[in-house]
């Protein structure tokens, strides 16, 4: 039973325009919520988070946006740059536990 | 600063051997975590330290997994008598508890096992 999924494996988009990445989560007792990029060869660079007391954070390009009553977080690039390329994975975890991961959604931004 | 290291890189193991992988976490932080990652998938959850107290080991797949943090600080998996099921990218993470219980975990590299 997965408790955080990323429905999308895959997403294409034109340099400038903006990023939608999402995920869904099952667990209502989850309150805090990460997004993470990786490259291939490397570990998951951590990129914003957010607490379930907010519904919005934003950190330059990068916005996340929680939806508890959906328990459905997204993830707004804007504007999307090649080297945003990457695969992204959504994290959850309850206080300070571990984190539970989605399958990540592979991002390719075309030039 | 200096980050996660994770040691070595790349193991290949015949099945059957014994594998230790290393982690050298960030300088300070008091939380220690291992995750495995195979393919395709998002990784997941196997052991986590606080300092040297080993709190959660749920996540070991079985008893031939065995973690160890003597003096809160490097950490190191340990694997007995490997099965080609082992086969994954082993990564480490390490947080700093922040006010409120926000932290972030900051992951190594990975070490990348192989069973023939």
């Amino acid at each position: 039973d997965q408790q955080v999924k990323q429905n999308s494996p895959s997403l294409s988009v034109q340099e400038g325009r903006i990023s939608i990445l999402n995920c869904d989560y099952t667990n209502s007792m989850f309150d805090y919520f990460l997004w993470y990029k990786k490259y291939p060869a490397e570990g998951p660079t951590f990129l914003i988070s957010i607490s379930s007391i907010k519904d919005k954070n934003e950190d330059g390009r990068f916005t996340v946006f929680l939806n508890k009553s959906a328990k459905h977080l997204s993830l707004h690039i804007v504007p999307s740059q090649p080297g945003d390329s990457a695969v992204y994975f959504c994290a959850a975890s309850v206080g300070n536990t571990p984190l539970v991961f989605g399958k990540g959604t592979r991002l390719s931004v075309i030039a | 600063g200096a980050g996660v290291s994770q040691s070595p890189r790349y193991k290949v193991a015949k099945r059957g051997q014994d594998v230790a992988l290393r982690c050298d976490p960030i300088s300070g932080h008091v939380s220690l975590f291992w995750y495995q990652q195979a393919l395709g998938q998002g990784p997941e959850f196997l052991t986590y330290f606080q300092n040297e107290a080993q709190l959660d080991k749920s996540g070991l797949p079985s008893d031939r997994f065995f973690a160890e943090r003597p003096e809160g600080s490097v950490s190191t998996l340990k694997i007995q008598r490997t099965q080609q099921e082992d086969s994954a990218v082993y990564l480490c993470a390490s947080s700093l508890i922040r006010d409120r219980g926000l932290y972030e975990q900051y992951f190594g590299p990975g070490t990348r096992l192989t069973v023939t």
